[in-house]
């Protein structure tokens, strides 16, 4: 079934690279949304996306940035990446900026050496 | 900004033991509560939501839960549980109006043994 899908699975970067990482809403639904989650804990909001506007931000970084394409389909880029931001990377879709709940992705595992 | 607690970070109940895993959040407007789950190996999926109206709500799974709103609560219950619901639980909280940034708890991990 065409869920959320996203991409890659997992990666492994050194200190001081670039990640970009992708991610398909179901068909239909025009908000994305990208959280974080480290081991141990719940995910933490990074940034939400609605008809291709930034609609919120969490408290990360300016290293952290996204963006949201006419397909509605969505990049997470984070620059001079730390140790610090190994963690598995959710996104999530939903049909408005605040409406239903969200329907997750598998997420990107992210490995940072 | 809104915050959410989950007093039970590890919990182990039998099969057929009743379930209640507390959840608290702290925010002064309206706002809509959530409980996900997560299966070993797979990603979080929704369990039950609460937007208004009936404060008690049932979710997939025979899981419910019941808002109180003078106690900021939203707790999960399920009146027997199965070694099939093994899974860590995150109780979310998300403030209404203009945009849906949802906060999320540090979850429970719940073990069910046959």
């Amino acid at each position: 079934d065409a869920g959320v899908t996203q991409s890659p699975t997992h990666l492994i970067k050194t200190r001081g690279q670039h990640v970009t990482l992708r991610c398909s809403p179901i068909s239909g639904h025009k908000s994305v949304s990208w959280y974080q989650q480290v081991l141990g804990q719940g995910p933490q909001f990074i940034f939400q996306y609605y008809e291709k506007e930034e609609r919120g931000r969490g408290n990360f970084p300016d290293r952290f940035s996204a963006r949201q394409f006419p397909n509605y389909s969505s990049e997470l880029n984070v620059n001079a990446l730390l140790l610090g931001d190994s963690a598995l990377y959710l996104c999530a879709s939903s049909l408005g900026p605040g409406e239903d709940g969200y329907t997750f992705g598998s997420g990107t595992r992210l490995t940072v050496v | 900004a809104q915050s959410v607690s989950q007093h039970n970070h590890h919990v182990i109940l039998s099969e057929a033991a009743s379930l209640e895993l507390g959840c608290n959040y702290s925010y002064g407007g309206t706002v809509n509560l959530f409980w996900y789950v997560q299966y070993p190996g797979q990603h979080l999926q929704l369990l039950l939501k609460y937007f208004s109206g009936d404060p008690l709500v049932k979710g997939i799974k025979g899981f419910e839960a019941e808002f109180i709103k003078s106690k900021f609560s939203f707790n999960l219950r399920k009146p027997s549980v199965q070694w099939s619901d093994t899974a860590e639980y995150f109780c979310a909280v998300a403030t209404t109006g203009g945009y849906q940034k949802v906060t999320f708890g540090i979850g429970t991990k719940l073990q069910v043994i046959p």
